[in-house]
């Protein structure tokens, strides 16, 4: 089946730091690939997406590239702010199901 | 849109009792899915339906979970009896044909 290898968190930053999460998977046929952000208290929500490789999913200001030669989809963002303090899960889908599945999180905790 | 409701919000409860966790889906959406999460164990797919039918609940820990949707804007995840090791929040999510999950705000459940 799919799986997802996420950084372990928490992941601290001053606010304008420069963010990278690290995301790899492996899966099944041609996969697409997610970044979902789950703000305290709240379900998840996807961020942003990709479904075939060498595309860049963006929003926010957070982007990720579909690297299907090094199965890895890292998320970044120039400059954080203390309202990104959230933690983020990366996902992978393929197969007949598309289920995803779901990494285990990397929390960012943005200082002023 | 209202988005995916779930309720209770927080559920506080005693050891051996039912607990019924309630999901209304996004209108439209054909698939709808439970998870529960926790510190330890991060986010696990519990089971998921397609059309109000049950598709995959290998992820429902033991007989004590059970799940059901009887019809398309509605469903129920049932622990009967509860145990301390079933503290988690609840979430339940939806999509149209496999697409972007929506997640609902959740469910805290604490069984003492």
């Amino acid at each position: 089946g799919n799986s997802v290898t996420q950084m372990e968190g928490p992941v601290t930053l001053s606010e304008e730091a420069f963010l990278t999460i690290n995301c790899t998977y492996t899966a099944t046929g041609y996969p697409s690939l997610f970044w979902y952000v789950q703000y305290p208290g709240e379900g998840l929500q996807l961020l942003l997406k990709a479904t075939k490789a060498d595309d860049k999913g963006s929003n926010k200001g957070f982007e990720a590239t579909y690297r299907k030669e090094t199965t890895s989809f890292h998320l970044e963002k120039g400059s954080v702010q203390v309202s990104d303090s959230a933690v983020y899960f990366c996902a992978v889908s393929s197969g007949g199901s598309y289920i995803p599945t779901f990494g285990r999180g990397t929390s960012l905790i943005v200082h002023p | 849109d209202a988005g995916v409701i779930q309720s209770p919000r927080h559920e506080v409860t005693e050891m051996g009792q039912e607990v019924t966790l309630r999901c209304k889906p996004i209108s439209g959406h054909d698939y709808l899915f439970w998870y529960r999460q926790t510190m330890m164990r991060g986010l696990e797919l519990l089971i998921y339906f397609n059309n109000n039918v049950p598709i995959d609940d290998s992820g429902m820990p033991e007989d004590r979970f059970s799940a059901k949707m009887p019809n398309a804007s509605f469903s129920t995840l049932k622990i009967q009896p509860s145990e301390p090791r079933d503290s988690a929040v609840y979430f339940c999510a939806s999509c149209h044909r496999v697409s972007t999950q929506y997640f609902g705000p959740g469910t805290r459940l604490t069984v003492l």
